[in-house]
């Protein structure tokens, strides 16, 4: 079965600095997904960025962008220029490309200070 | 759009009761997810359906059951509810299942049992 871990359970960065949120994953399929969600205090669950596994090349979307080395099995999510906005918590996730399960890391919380 | 709506938003249960999570979209999705999520735990799949008529266990099914009614609706039981079972609740619903495909979250479910 595969797993997420995230080991840091809390993070804090500077409002326009940058932060770098870390995720490893255990697998020994070839053909997956990874993908990093952000839940804020609504609760609500948003997709930040997502990376195929055959892809050398990392995602970026807008402030965020992924460093995803797969010999190391590791997925983590850089946040530049930090915004208040951007506090909440965030999951790495694992799709598997045999089925459709979707596994969660148990997620990290990161606040902003002003 | 109302995308994935879940009802209700709160409920408070006593040891032994039952009830049902109601879960529906509207984008004309195949797959939809029953997602438990607890503090320090992440989210974890309890039951999902790839696709209308059928439906897999996920990685906590114990305790609960689950319907696809129709394309639209996915449903999840508490026959007997527990204290463990006390959590947020997340349906979920994806096109296909298909490996790169987002999910798409309901506002959540906030189930406490007594």
């Amino acid at each position: 079965a595969q797993t997420v871990t995230q080991s840091q359970p809390e993070m804090s960065v500077q409002e326009a600095e940058t932060v770098t949120l870390s995720c490893t994953y255990d697998t020994s399929e070839s053909d997956y997904y990874l993908f990093w969600y952000k839940q804020p205090p609504s609760r609500q669950m948003i997709l930040v960025i997502r990376q195929e596994a055959y892809k050398q090349q990392n995602a970026t979307e807008n402030r965020f962008s992924v460093n995803f080395q797969k010999a190391a099995k590791s997925f983590s999510l850089k946040i530049s220029d930090s915004q208040l906005g951007d506090a909440a918590m965030y999951f790495c996730a694992y799709r598997s490309g045999a089925n459709s399960k979707l596994t969660f890391g148990k997620g990290i919380t990161l606040s902003v200070r002003p | 759009n109302a995308g994935v709506t879940q009802t209700p938003k709160f409920q408070v249960l006593k040891t032994g009761q039952s009830m049902t999570l109601q879960c529906a979209q509207d984008m004309n999705h195949n797959s939809m997810y029953w997602y438990r999520q607890d503090p320090g735990m992440g989210l974890r799949l309890i039951y999902y359906s790839a696709s209308e008529g059928t439906t897999d266990k996920g990685e906590v099914p114990n305790g609960y059951n689950v319907s696809r009614l129709n394309k639209r609706e996915f449903s999840l039981r508490l026959e007997s509810a527990a204290p463990s079972q006390t959590s947020v609740y997340f349906c979920a619903s994806s096109y296909n299942g298909q490996t790169n495909e987002k999910l798409f979250f309901g506002s959540g479910t906030q189930l406490s049992v007594l």
